[in-house]
């Protein structure tokens, strides 16, 4: 079946550092491909997608590149800030069907000031 | 605010009992996804309905049960709740496009004691 793998957390940095989350997958076929965000005591936000292979998600300075050939779906911030600090959630979900979705288990961040 | 409503946003109760838990899509949203987020798990699909039929089932225990309503709210029924089944749990809901994206609810935060 469908699985999502991210980067173990936690994860800790600087305030303006720079911020990569790895997310790989296994899927047949082409899913769709997600970030969302949980920010403490609340649900979770879509904070960006990517549809096709080479599709570049972006949305508050956070980017990911569907990079079909590595099966990856990593996420980069050029300068992070304390509001970042967040837990973050990569999932994939097939174009037909049901399309649920299938989470990695979650990276927690933390930025320090 | 996603637009997704659920309530209520804690519940705790006994061992052996019964809770319905509630959710409204957004409005003009015809599909509802079920979701279960324990800290052993992580975030794991549950059910989906689509325009008050049941379309998919995940990881649902038969003492789970779901519904959707005309009105296009749905229940997530579960019962003779035992310890483990203390998690929060997320109701999303998409409209049926191309390449879904859900929008999630707060959650509602059941513990069994």
């Amino acid at each position: 079946g469908n699985s999502v793998t991210q980067m173990e957390g936690p994860v800790t940095l600087s305030e303006e550092a720079f911020l990569t989350i790895n997310c790989t997958y296994t899927a047949t076929g082409y899913p769709s491909l997600f970030w969302y965000v949980q920010y403490p005591g609340e649900g979770l936000q879509l904070l960006l997608k990517a549809t096709k292979a080479d599709d570049k998600g972006s949305n508050k300075g956070f980017e990911a590149t569907y990079r079909k050939e590595t099966t990856s779906f990593h996420l980069e911030k050029g300068s992070v800030q304390v509001s970042d600090s967040a837990v973050y959630f990569c999932a994939l979900s097939d174009r037909q069907g049901a399309q649920k979705l299938v989470f990695g288990q979650g990276t927690r961040l933390t930025i320090n000031p | 605010d996603s637009g997704v409503t659920q309530t209520p946003k804690h519940l705790i109760t006994a061992t052996g009992q019964r809770v319905t838990l509630r959710c409204s899509p957004r409005s003009g949203d015809l599909s509802v996804y079920w979701y279960q987020q324990s800290l052993d798990q992580g975030l794991q699909f549950l059910i989906q309905y689509y325009n008050g039929e049941e379309r998919a089932k995940g990881n649902i225990l038969e003492r789970f049960s779901a519904q959707q309503f005309p009105d296009l709210h749905s229940e997530l029924n579960l019962s003779s709740l035992e310890l483990g089944d203390s998690a929060l749990y997320f109701c999303a809901s998409s409209y049926r496009v191309p390449y879904n994206e859900q929008f999630f609810g707060p959650g509602t935060r059941l513990t069994v004691l």
